[in-house]
């Protein structure tokens, strides 16, 4: 398989639960992202991996826990989270930090915090 | 660092009519520019980028750019609107300057009438 997936597509959780996003690219690329889209805001940049080490966490609160085991793989641990934080979470991958090849994005999962 | 604005939240054309939707960027250093679109709960995905080469460039679905640097503009045109076009549009810019992520402006969400 190609491109960027993820997975699950659609989330439900309540705020005392634990979850875990997944995201895997076989694009070979070297950097990946989080992003979270929520209705009406622009795209907010969360975190930024490098060959798996972490180059930025955009002030995420510590609710959100990030985790790279290899450049192909990305997750997103969630736990204790509030209803503000339902939104569309993406992934995306490029093949350098450099924005000048542009991102792969992957669907989304669209999360709910109940 | 590099930004982009894009002019207008929303923007909505009849089904047949030319589509323009505006995008400004600042960029010290010559820019990499982008264009993305995204459908409802799907992540975005690439319509055409400018790299340098050609200043007019095609994408996918008819949709094609031109780059003007003394506008500091990169709009992205249709000549004729069709309803499956209806979607959120972001534009993005880069720069081959270290590590410059792609930039989104706050995208703009186009409504095709029938």
């Amino acid at each position: 398989e190609t491109g960027v997936t993820q997975t699950p597509r659609h989330l439900v959780m309540g705020m005392t639960n634990k979850k875990s996003l997944k995201c895997e690219q076989h694009l070979g690329h070297n950097a990946m992202y989080w992003y979270k889209q929520s209705a009406k805001k622009p795209l907010e940049l969360m975190f930024v991996y490098n060959f798996k080490e972490q180059t930025e966490n955009n002030s995420v609160p510590s609710r959100f826990s990030p985790e790279c085991p290899n450049s192909s793989h990305l997750f997103l641990h969630l736990h204790t989270l509030q209803p503000e934080d339902s939104a569309l979470y993406l992934c995306a991958s490029s093949q350098d930090l450099t924005g000048r090849y542009g991102y792969t994005f992957g669907s989304g999962t669209r999360l709910t915090v109940v | 660092a590099q930004s982009v604005t894009q002019l207008g939240s929303h923007v909505s054309v009849s089904e047949g009519a030319l589509v323009l939707l505006r995008c400004n960027y600042s960029s010290s250093v010559p820019p990499y520019l982008f264009w993305y679109v995204q459908y409802p709960n799907q992540g975005l995905q690439l319509l055409l980028k400018y790299t340098s080469a050609a200043t007019l460039v095609k994408g996918i679905n008819g949709f094609e750019a031109e780059f003007k640097k003394s506008e500091t503009s990169f709009h992205l045109t249709k000549p004729s609107a069709h309803m499956s076009d209806a979607a959120e549009y972001f534009c993005a810019v880069s720069a081959d300057q270290g590590a410059q992520k792609l930039v989104f402006g706050q995208g703009t969400r186009l409504t095709i009438n029938p």
